[in-house]
């Protein structure tokens, strides 16, 4: 079974240009979680998804991050402009069932660099 | 304030120790606590999960609660030079319309030498 898959791996991008993040989930999860870690520190919940609703999204830094969930697949994170303070690992984590000891399965991380 | 604080590290110890990694908590709303791995270049895996105070044991890790003290410690026995990796401890609240919005400590870094 393929787990959850994020690309690209890395991107490097400069101050005002425009990423989108894509992370496909294990098939079949309903939730779908992002979350950031940017250097030094923990890494944050940024927002989640059930098929294609946004629950909560309290954690987006602000208006520049657009995450959408196209027909409850795949999730894209855009960011638009990026700004210095972006830079970071973006992941996305998936979940089968809404109990409360889900099992959440990360991706491997998208690294974005903007310069 | 951090609602979640873990020493980074490192760690460094030799093959066949017990290793302790440790985080303390402040939000007493925390239900759910989790220790992950994760390697480098990886995302994080879930190692341990727990919703009470207590020990839970798998194999080689243990893990232990303290809500009173908010406390939670996460044991490795006869450590393996595998085990080298980041741990995270992530603590939760579930939300009312569903969801587990985790909160996560900075990491340990643990390297177990041969």
């Amino acid at each position: 079974e393929a787990g959850v898959t994020q690309f690209p791996s890395h991107s490097v991008i400069e101050k005002g240009q425009t990423v989108t993040l894509r992370c496909d989930p294990i098939s079949g999860h309903d939730n779908l979680y992002w979350y950031r870690r940017v250097m030094g520190k923990e890494i944050k919940f940024l927002l989640h998804f059930v098929k294609e609703s946004k629950q909560d999204e309290s954690g987006m830094p602000n208006n520049r991050f657009l995450a959408e969930r196209t027909g409850g697949t795949y999730s894209t994170l855009k960011v638009q402009p990026a700004e210095l303070e972006d830079s970071g690992v973006y992941f996305c984590a998936s979940s089968q069932e809404r109990q409360t000891n889900e099992k959440l399965f990360f991706g491997s991380g998208t690294q974005l660099s903007v310069l | 304030q951090k609602e979640v604080e873990q020493d980074p590290g490192p760690l460094s110890v030799p093959e066949g120790a017990i290793v302790s990694l440790n985080c303390t908590y402040s939000n007493s709303a925390f239900q759910y606590f989790m220790w992950y791995r994760q390697y480098s270049r990886k995302g994080p895996e879930l190692l341990m999960y727990t919703y009470s105070s207590g020990n839970k044991e798998d194999g080689r890790f243990t893990a232990q609660v303290d809500k009173s003290s908010k406390y939670i410690s996460l044991f490795i026995r006869d450590s393996q030079p595998s085990d080298s990796a980041t741990y995270l401890c992530a603590m939760s609240v579930w939300l009312t319309g569903g969801g587990n919005k985790l909160t996560f400590g900075t990491g340990t870094q643990l390297k177990v030498e041969l």
